[in-house]
């Protein structure tokens, strides 16, 4: 079955800090990972995805299969990056729905 | 350009009762997909339609109930209500199957 942990509910880091945001997800295939973000008082957006290899908003995870994981990273935090992240998993078969991890609550502190 | 959209945006049922929840998804897009978020969690997967067939379930009990019509608008219904269905319940559109999710703001709804 497949499942996605975030360790961290709460993460703290000072403006202009390194910040990274832990993932590790259980499946057997070869899934497809996102980040989403929800700032406050706004509806969950995707932020990225592994198979576009972008950086968005100075964000960027890469997907190490052999550690199962996904952390997100950013050099240097800034205030407008507060909010609530959410690592999830799309399957390479079966289900056609995403697998949300409980979500790490990011303060980035002026 | 609007983007998902969700009614009503809070409702307060008391136990027992039976919900409606609805959901419009972004122009073109032909998947609609419910999930549960219940405070301090991610969002868990209810139900996912695609034109206008059932694709998938969750592990939520057959008082949850869904539908898609015609336009690819889509419902979510809720019997004999529980304290614990108090949740925000998000719906999300697809153009394909295995694309990027679109969010709605989510209906919260409390049961008393």
């Amino acid at each position: 079955a497949q499942r996605v942990t975030q360790p961290e509910k709460l993460l703290s880091v000072f403006k202009g800090a390194p910040v990274e945001l832990k993932c590790n997800y259980s499946y057997s295939g070869s899934p497809e990972l996102f980040w989403y973000v929800q700032y406050s008082r706004q509806r969950l957006q995707l932020l990225l995805r592994h198979i576009s290899r972008e950086s968005i908003k100075g964000f960027t995870a890469d997907l190490n299969k052999g550690e199962t994981s996904f952390h997100l990273k950013k050099p240097f935090a800034q205030e407008e990056d507060s909010a609530m992240y959410y690592c999830a998993l799309f399957p390479a078969t079966g289900a056609n729905n995403l697998f949300f991890g409980t979500g790490t609550r990011l303060t980035v502190i002026p | 350009d609007a983007g998902v959209t969700q009614s009503p945006t809070h409702l307060i049922k008391t136990r027992g009762q039976q919900v409606t929840l609805r959901c419009s998804p972004i122009s073109g897009h032909k998947s609609v997909s419910w999930y549960q978020q219940v405070l301090g969690q991610g969002p868990q997967f209810i139900f996912q339609y695609y034109e206008k067939e059932e694709r998938g379930r969750g592990n939520f009990p057959d008082r949850f109930s869904a539908r898609q019509f015609p336009n690819y608008s889509s419902e979510l219904n809720v019997n004999a209500l529980l304290l614990g269905d108090s949740a925000l319940y998000l719906c999300a559109s697809t153009k394909w199957e295995n694309t990027e999710a679109f969010f709605g703001q989510g209906t919260r709804l409390t049961v008393v």
